[in-house]
């Protein structure tokens, strides 16, 4: 059974604080990506990864950056969170040449 | 760039009652066309797929078409359950293969 998993359901963090967000999967998906989700606006692409030490800008990468150093592994960076951070944040993997992504539970950051 | 739009919710409905919800797109090329479902509590899942026109994705009773002539990829269910309340993401793949979302429908079936 495929399986995307992230490191926390939920986290509180103070303004100015560096977050991490982990993601990790078990299916060794060459693609990995970051997306949040906001009330009335779906989900938008923050970051996304083709393979081990690639990455690449999604639709709003400001304020963010990521790391991937293992092909299981994607994790989100916050470098000072900020108020308007607070967000459900969604992990994904896909096989290269695939459409389909599988999503992981998300982290609710709530950055106060 | 490419964009999809599908009905605001909230969508309230008794059980057993029929399931339409609307989703339009816009996108160069041939796009591929997906509804994904987000329980309470957990991220999202795969619900259909159609990859080219009038493909009929189909799983757990709920159906869509992929009609090209009016860009259009509506979710139908005849009869909905209980269960089936979750929020329902219309989404496409375009010629850069990622994914572009939907704001989202948030279904409530009530017994």
């Amino acid at each position: 059974d495929v399986k995307v998993t992230q490191s926390s359901r939920y986290l509180v963090k103070r303004t100015g604080e560096k977050v991490f967000l982990e993601c990790v999967q078990d299916m060794d998906h060459e693609n990995m990506f970051w997306y949040r989700q906001d009330p009335g606006l779906g989900l938008r692409l923050i970051y996304f990864s083709y393979d081990v030490k690639m990455k690449e800008k999604g639709d709003i990468p400001e304020g963010y950056s990521v790391s991937r150093e293992k092909k299981e592994r994607f994790s989100l960076i916050l470098e000072s969170a900020s108020t308007s951070q607070t967000s459900m944040y969604l992990c994904a993997s896909r096989r290269q040449r695939s459409h389909e992504q599988y999503f992981g539970p998300g982290t609710r950051l709530t950055v106060t | 760039g490419d964009s999809v739009t599908q009905m605001e919710g909230p969508v309230t409905l008794s059980e057993e009652a029929f399931l339409t919800i609307n989703c339009t797109y816009t996108a160069t090329g041939y796009p591929s066309l997906f509804w994904y479902v987000q329980y309470p509590g957990e991220g999202l899942q795969l619900l259909l797929k159609a990859t080219k026109a009038d493909d009929k994705g189909s799983n757990k009773g709920f159906e869509a078409t992929y009609r090209k002539e009016t860009t259009s990829f509506h979710l139908e269910k005849g009869s909905v359950q209980v269960s089936d309340s979750a929020v329902y993401f219309c989404a496409l793949t375009g010629s850069a293969r990622q994914l572009t979302f939907g704001s989202g429908t948030q279904l409530t079936v009530l017994p």
